[in-house]
């Protein structure tokens, strides 16, 4: 799988909207970019993914480059419990893709009051 | 939520002895599969499996098996745990290949002393 490079932690202020980075440089034409994120103590949760346009649903938006060599997950309205983990993920859609998705160590987001 | 169900939520057992720990899942998916947790490498797959009776290793397959006797269930079973295999454990589901994303379990937290 192509890798992704996200920073290690960022940080934020309540009610502001956040933007998590991620650098997939070496993505090919058949990966999707997926996000999940994982609270404390729970297993990793499915927010959003897309392909080349961007994306939006209840929980964030996906702003893909026009490159496809990075992308920016926005939560448009942080709240506390938004304070988790989250994993950029690229999976290829071309072989199957039965085995599941190659977790890295993702940005651990914090929310400040 | 999807249908997912782990069991035990936490298990503590002594080397040598035999684990086995349990995804059960109400949603009919085709998909399932297994993941370990550890701090500093994140999360890991161990099996997957593509139906019934049929399965395959992942990134850290030794010293664990599976099976598949019914789509709703799929069991991880240590034959005999080690140190090295305190961890958590997760199981998610997926409904198809690739563009479905995975939904996961909470948890089983395994310690093996």
């Amino acid at each position: 799988d192509a890798k992704t490079t996200q920073p290690n932690s960022m940080e934020s202020n309540e009610e502001e909207p956040v933007h998590l980075p991620c650098n997939h440089s070496t993505i090919s034409g058949t990966d999707y970019i997926h996000w999940y994120r994982q609270l404390p103590s729970q297993g990793p949760e499915y927010v959003i993914h897309g392909l080349t346009s961007n994306v939006n649903n209840r929980m964030a938006s996906l702003a893909i480059a026009e490159d496809r060599k990075s992308s920016t997950l926005i939560l448009h309205r942080a709240t506390l419990r938004d304070a988790a983990v989250y994993y950029c993920i690229l999976r290829d859609d071309s072989g199957g893709g039965a085995d599941g998705l190659t977790f890295g160590k993702g940005t651990h987001l914090i929310i400040q009051p | 939520d999807a249908g997912i169900t782990q069991s035990p939520r936490h298990k503590v057992t002594e080397t040598g002895t035999p684990v086995t720990l349990r995804c059960h899942q109400t949603e009919n998916h085709r998909y399932m599969y297994w993941y370990r947790q550890d701090p500093g490498h994140g999360l890991r797959l161990i099996h997957y499996s593509y139906g019934v009776k049929d399965t395959d290793k992942g990134e850290v397959s030794d010293g664990y098996s599976v099976s598949r006797s019914k789509t709703e269930d799929f069991l991880l079973t240590l034959e005999s745990a080690t140190s090295s295999q305190t961890s958590v454990y997760f199981c998610a589901i997926s409904e198809s290949q690739v563009r479905s994303p995975l939904h996961f379990g909470n948890g089983t937290r395994l310690t093996v002393t």
